[in-house]
C-alpha cells in the first residue's frame, strides 16, 4: 500500500529548461510534505518543504506546489542545471508523528 | 558538527550471521529512524524512536531489532541475516520546533550485502 507515489522513475531535461517532478499521496492525514535530493553513495539531503496550509513554497530555483484536493504535489526547478542531476524523493508526514513516508524516487538527468 | 554518523559504510555478511548497524547523532534530536533503500521501492521505514527508551515499528520491521538507550544512539540489529536484507540502510534524525514540523537529517548510509 504505497501512500506516497512518484509515477515517473526518470526524467531528462535540457540545461536551462524547467524540470517538473510529480508526487501523489493517498493519506488525507498528511499535512507536511518534503522533497529530498540524493546523489549516488550519499544520504538524502533536504531540499524544500510545504505545509498543508500553503499551496506554494519557493526557495531560489526550487518551488513546490501543493494541490490538496487532488492530493498532488510537484517540484519545479528553474532553470535546471547539470548539478541538479540526482534522484529526488518526495516525503509526507502527519503533524504530531515522526514517521516520514517516502515515495519511490524520480531520477532527474539534466543534459548540458 | 558531524550530524548523523553511520558505521560501517560497507558490510558483507553470510546468511544467518548477525550484526549491528550503528547510528549516532550529535544534534540532540529526539526522533531517530531507520530506512532501507531498494531499487524501485524508494525509502521504506524499518523502525523509529521518539526518544530514549521508546521505539516502534515502521513499514518493514521483520528481521530487525532496535533499542534506544541514549538520545544520541540508535543501533539497528539484524538477528539472522537473509539475502532479502541486502540493501542500503539509512539512519535519520529529526526534532520538533515548538510543535512545528521540521525535516529529517540523514546519514551517509550503510551498504549491506548478504550472501
Amino acid at each position: 500500500d504505497q501512500q506516497v507515489k512518484q509515477n515517473s522513475p526518470s526524467l531528462s531535461v535540457q540545461e536551462g529548461r524547467i524540470s517538473i517532478l510529480n508526487c501523489d499521496y493517498t493519506n488525507s492525514m498528511f499535512d507536511y510534505f518534503l522533497w529530498y535530493k540524493k546523489y549516488p553513495a550519499e544520504g538524502p539531503t533536504f531540499l524544500i518543504s510545504i505545509s498543508s496550509i500553503k499551496d506554494k513554497n519557493e526557495d531560489g530555483r526550487f518551488t513546490v506546489f501543493l494541490n490538496k484536493s487532488a492530493k498532488h504535489l510537484s517540484l519545479h526547478i528553474v532553470p535546471s542545471q547539470p548539478g541538479d542531476s540526482a534522484v529526488y524523493f518526495c516525503a509526507a508526514k502527519t503533524s504530531g508523528t515522526y514517521k516520514y513516508i517516502f515515495g519511490t524516487g524520480t531520477r532527474l538527468k539534466v543534459l548540458a | 558538527n558531524a550530524g548523523v554518523t553511520q558505521t560501517p559504510k560497507f558490510q558483507v555478511l553470510k546468511t544467518g550471521q548477525s550484526m549491528t548497524l550503528q547510528c549516532a547523532q550529535d544534534m540532540n534530536h529526539e526522533y531517530m529512524s531507520w530506512y532501507r533503500q531498494d531499487p524501485g521501492m524508494g525509502l521504506r521505514l524499518i523502525h523509529y524512536s521518539v526518544g530514549a527508551g521508546i521505539t516502534d515499528q515502521g513499514e518493514v520491521p521483520n528481521g530487525y531489532n532496535v533499542s534506544r538507550s541514549t538520545t544520541e544512539d540508535f543501533p539497528l540489529r539484524l538477528l539472522s541475516a537473509a539475502p532479502s536484507q541486502t540493501s542500503v540502510y539509512f539512519c535519520a534524525s529529526s526534532y520538533s520546533r515548538g510543535g512545528w514540523n521540521t525535516e529529517a537529517f540523514f546519514g551517509q548510509g550503510t551498504r549491506l550485502t548478504v550472501v
